[in-house]
């Protein structure tokens, strides 16, 4: 089993709809973040969580928030849905206390390909 | 604030060469990590490399290598014996303090292995 998941995969939405994007991971890391990906511009941050109490902005949160609803749990929301929010949505997460492994290597879900017309 | 640089948009490499995609990077922090992920056409985000700041070594990981030159600011990623398999989007990417905070990612270069 995979372990980021991102529900759904892929979603067509219309403008002004009121979406959110699930992310679980079963690798037991304490950092989780939200990144989009649109063609010819890598990926951006958006949110990122240390902990369930501890939830940052990123370069891009216009339009979006976030829940932490468990240490493994990191949902994103889009609370009106506009065309320009379509995009690549990847969640990643972290584990920045792990011994003997890279510090802070960041390990990707599949990705939510989001439409919104 | 933190920017990546990859100047490469595309590259078409005959396959069992070598490949260099470059990257150089801006940073005021004098701690920062460096990272090398690959994207398939399936779209998910593979991690391939890292390398610190203060790492004295440059990191290696199977065929895949990161010449580091600090005092450029660059970390190109180098493929030794390319394979059809290789052909990807290939993104680098920073973070300071190793990338607790985010990672900032550069625009990415698309490899193209030829038979």
């Amino acid at each position: 089993d995979a372990d980021v998941t991102q529900t759904p995969r892929n979603r067509i939405t219309k403008t002004g709809k009121r979406i959110m994007l699930e992310c679980s991971q079963t690798k037991g890391h304490d950092r989780m973040y939200w990144y989009r990906q649109d063609p010819g511009l890598g990926l951006r941050l958006i949110y990122y969580s240390f902990d369930v109490k501890d939830i940052n902005k990123g370069e891009i949160s216009d339009g979006y928030s976030v829940s932490r609803q468990a240490q493994a749990k990191f949902s994103l929301s889009l609370e009106s849905a506009i065309p320009n929010q379509t995009a690549l949505y990847f969640c990643a997460t972290s584990d920045f206390r792990k011994q003997g492994v890279v510090r802070d290597t960041q390990y990707f879900g599949p990705g939510t390909r989001l439409t919104v017309l | 604030a933190q920017k990546i640089t990859q100047t490469q948009p595309g590259m078409f490499v005959q396959e069992k060469e070598a490949v260099t995609l470059d990257c150089t990077y801006d940073t005021s922090d004098p701690s920062y990590g460096l990272f090398w992920y690959k994207q398939p056409s399936s779209g998910e985000m593979i991690f391939l490399i890292y390398q610190g700041s203060y790492d004295q070594q440059n990191a290696t990981e199977g065929r895949y290598s990161l010449n580091f030159q600090k005092a450029r600011k660059s970390a190109n990623l180098v493929i030794s014996a390319s394979q059809l398999g290789d052909s990807a989007m290939y993104f680098c990417a920073m973070g300071s303090g190793g990338g607790a905070d985010g990672l900032t990612f550069g625009k990415g270069t698309h490899l193209i292995i030829q038979p």
